[in-house]
This record gives C-alpha cells, structure tokens and sequence, in this order.
C-alpha cells in the first residue's frame, strides 16, 4: 500500500520564478493539504482539497496557488518566489472527515529560492 | 497570543527519565488534539490523538485540560530512539490545523 508520495525532493529555483509541487495520497484518501515548514518551525497550513475544491485556506497570499485532479492527486504552484518561500513542503492525505481524520504526511519537497 | 504555543526546549534526559511536554492553545471552542514526531529532516508521524478522558499507548499518555486549554505528553521510560521533535496539532472550530512549533527531545545515554 503506497503511502503519500511528492515530487521532486527537492528544488532550487530562483527570485521571481514559479514552481509546481506534486502529491498523490495513500490509497483510499480523497483530501489533500499542503503546508509549509521553514527551518525550526512547525508547519503552517496553506490549504486543503477535497473534491476538487478547496475547501479550506491558510492566511497565505494568493500567490499560492492549487489544484486537485479527479484521481484526488495534488499540485501546489507558487507564483513570483521569494526567498523567504524557501522551506520544506508537505502534503498530507486524509479520508473525507478532512482534519477530523489522521492526516499522513508525504516525505516533502525541499524547496530553496536563491 | 500565539494560537499554539510549546517550549521549545530542546529537553536534554538521560535514558529511563520520565519526560512531559505541555502545548497551550488559545482557543477555547477547539475541538481536536493530536501529538506528532518528527525525527530530523523527516515528515511529521501521527504519535497519537488526544482525547478528554486522557489516552495511553505503551510508554506514551495523553491528556487535555479543557479548563486550562493545555494538552501534554508524557513519555515513562525514555529510550534512544524516543529523540525527536513532538509537535502538536490543535484544530480550532475553523478547522485551519494548526501545528506548535515543536519541542525537541533529546535522550541522552
């Protein structure tokens, strides 16, 4: 049974530049959530997808973007990066009582903005 | 104040100690309450829930305090291998998960 998996592991990109995150959830789990974890942090919550839809949202700028396909897979975009966007991120898949179920956490992407 | 508060730390115990961690939230209407690890540049494993009549997993217990808005961990005869960060995880009525900040366990031999 495969667990949540992301890719790529990690990424370096630059000032300005937009980057495309990916996520497939363990079998059986139709909600995503992505969340950002800086160094020495916990992670804070960007938003959740179920349906296709977000369902919730995190207090980050627009330029964090989303998307769900129909096989519940995830993609996270980040518009215009800024160094301070550098940090790991992670998605975590669910069943469709959203956060009320455990969530399980991908292994992350690395992500460093030069 | 801060939604989610933990110290932390880092807790430096010998193998054996008994160690107790404690997280405070802000909201008093939350409804939720977990406890993660994470070990060093790895994701956050779910540890354990937390319910209002306290919970046991083996060497690990669980309590919240409603009254105080605190949730704590203990973990009873720490071993190498309990070294890791332990988050935890409050989900207010919004239902925007929010995690503390961590607090770092280090079990020395």
């Amino acid at each position: 049974d495969a667990g949540v998996t992301q890719s790529p592991t990690h990424l370096i990109k630059t000032r300005g530049q937009q980057v495309t995150l990916r996520c497939s959830p363990k079998s059986g789990h139709d909600t995503v959530s992505w969340y950002q974890q800086a160094l020495g942090q916990g992670p804070q919550f960007i938003f959740q997808y179920y349906e296709e839809e977000e369902r919730q949202r995190g207090n980050f700028p627009d330029r964090f973007s989303g998307h769900q396909f129909p096989n519940y897979s995830s993609e996270l975009n980040v518009n215009a990066l800024l160094l301070g966007d550098s940090a790991l991120y992670l998605c975590a898949s669910s069943g469709d009582r959203g956060f009320q179920e455990t969530q399980y956490f991908g292994p992350g992407t690395r992500l460093l903005v030069l | 104040r801060k939604e989610v508060e933990q110290d932390p730390g880092p807790f430096n115990v010998p193998e054996g100690a008994t160690v107790a961690f404690n997280c405070t939230y802000s909201n008093s209407a939350s409804q939720s309450f977990f406890w993660y690890r994470q070990d060093c540049r790895k994701e956050p494993k779910l540890l354990m829930s937390v319910y209002s009549s306290g919970n046991e997993d083996g060497r690990f217990t669980a309590q919240l305090n409603r009254a105080s808005q605190y949730i704590s961990l203990l973990i009873r005869d720490s071993k190498l291998s309990d070294s890791a960060t332990y988050l935890c995880v409050v989900i207010p009525p919004s239902s925007k998960v929010t995690f503390g900040i961590g607090t770092k366990l280090q079990v020395i031999p």
